[in-house]
């Protein structure tokens, strides 16, 4: 069976800063890799997914991740953070169920951004 | 972009009463929905996937005689918390997957249950 892993509970960050969430998957085919975020009162929204290809992928509201199979991470970065990023992030691994996929996510990290 | 919703945002209900949860795709049709619970702090845990024209899969230590999944179309599934409890307060998120194209879910806004 899959898992995540999100080592970091909660991240707090100065506006302007770089920013780097941890993810940390054990999966035992190809994974499938989602970053979602969710923020009070709105459902979960994806960030950014890797599939297959390009090892570094781009995301959303300037967010990117990098798949590292030696090491069985997905960390997610931003090169400066806004105050509009405060929110929770989840990583997620996806396994084929028929047609679709099931989502086994991480425990979260909860992002805070100083001003 | 698609767009789940979900019916209602929020609900509080006495212990021992029925509640239903809708969850719609609006611009696309799903064959597969999941049905996800979520406490506070915690993470999304997933409770189960919802067929369309067919029996929901439960994972496992989730009662089906108490979580029932109705996916009656392509566009609806519905979950149902019978004879709800106080432990039952949660916050209850579905996804609809796209089964063509690039395989991305796309996530109602939640439904918040407190059973009192």
């Amino acid at each position: 069976a899959q898992s995540v892993t999100q080592p970091d509970i909660h991240i707090t960050v100065s506006e302007g800063a770089s920013l780097e969430l941890r993810c940390n998957y054990s999966y035992g085919a190809t994974p499938y890799l989602f970053w979602y975020v969710q923020s009070p009162g709105q459902g979960l929204q994806l960030l950014l997914k890797y599939f297959s290809g390009d090892t570094l992928v781009q995301g959303i509201k300037g967010f990117e991740a990098e798949f590292k199979r030696s090491q069985s991470s997905f960390n997610l970065r931003k090169p400066s953070v806004h105050w509009s990023d405060a929110a929770e992030y989840f990583c997620a691994v996806g396994a084929a169920s028929g047609s679709a996929r099931q989502l086994t996510f991480g425990s979260g990290t909860q992002l805070t951004v100083l001003p | 972009g698609a767009v789940v919703s979900q019916h209602p945002s929020w609900v509080i209900c006495k212990s021992g009463t029925s509640v239903k949860i809708e969850c719609r795709s609006l611009d696309f049709q799903a064959t597969t929905m999941f049905w996800y619970r979520q406490f506070p702090k915690q993470s999304l845990m997933l409770m189960a996937t919802s067929n369309e024209g067919s029996k929901a899969t439960y994972e496992q230590g989730v009662e089906k005689d108490k979580f029932l999944i109705n996916h009656a179309s392509l566009t609806l599934s519905t979950l149902t918390v019978t004879s709800a409890h106080p432990e039952d307060s949660s916050f209850y998120i579905c996804s609809a997957p796209r089964t063509r194209g690039t395989d991305t879910q796309y996530f109602g806004p939640g439904t918040r249950l407190t059973v009192l």
